[in-house]
């Protein structure tokens, strides 16, 4: 079983509709959480970090569970910029992030 | 990415040549991380730096591989007789801290093609 899963997708989800995508983690030490954002061709760029329960920017939701070990995403009014993949990151005691594959995620005009 | 220079941004090589790939991290001395993506794939783990440590090669997929740390600050990452299935896109990430937040910044990559 790998230490950080994800769903690979593809998403399709048309524009203006919410999406949310789960990641699951195995190592229950971990304390810090990240989703980072992969355009095609591109390098990933930090969404958004996740320490306590959550964290809101904007459109965007991060959400940790703890019991569940999982954290999710929720992405609200969807916009056509959004399609990329999106990945997962636990950060385990050595500060290393151990990541999953990431979801792809398509948005339809 | 702002913070992290790759060089070169592509390289295509004869299978069999070596090739070096460097990163500056240009923010000076931080963690440093190396990974490779292959197409559609995800993040493959190949080796990190961090201070004096020794560095974490758990990564590396072969001895054909090696990378080093100059000074604690740019690193190259080096592979030996290069075999078709090393294509890939080589990146580099550094480790920042900012307060209490932790975090990557990638650099944009070195794509790699083995013909």
């Amino acid at each position: 079983r790998k230490e950080v899963e994800q769903d690979p997708g593809p998403f399709n989800v048309p524009e203006g509709a919410t999406v949310a995508f789960n990641c699951t983690y195995s190592n229950s030490a971990s304390q810090s959480f990240f989703w980072y954002r992969q355009d095609c061709r591109k390098e990933p760029k930090l969404l958004m970090s996740v320490y306590s329960s959550g964290n809101e920017d904007g459109r965007f939701t991060a959400q940790l569970n703890r019991a569940s070990q999982y954290i999710s995403l929720l992405i609200r009014d969807s916009k056509l910029s959004d399609s990329a993949t999106y990945l997962c990151g636990a950060m385990d005691s050595n500060y290393q992030l151990i990541w999953g594959a990431g979801t792809k995620l398509i948005i339809k005009p | 990415g702002a913070g992290v220079s790759q060089s070169p941004s592509n390289k295509v090589t004869e299978k069999g040549k070596d090739v070096e790939l460097r990163c500056d991290p240009i923010s000076g001395h931080t963690a440093l991380y190396w990974y490779r993506q292959s197409l559609g794939q995800g993040l493959e783990f190949l080796i990190y730096f961090q201070g004096n440590s020794a560095p974490d090669k758990s990564g590396l997929p072969s001895d054909r591989f090696s990378a080093e740390r100059t000074g604690g600050s740019v690193s190259t990452l080096t592979i030996q007789r290069t075999q078709q299935e090393d294509s890939a896109v080589y990146l580099c990430a550094r480790g920042f801290r900012n307060g209490s937040d932790y975090g990557y910044t990638f650099g944009s990559g070195t794509r790699l093609t083995v013909v």
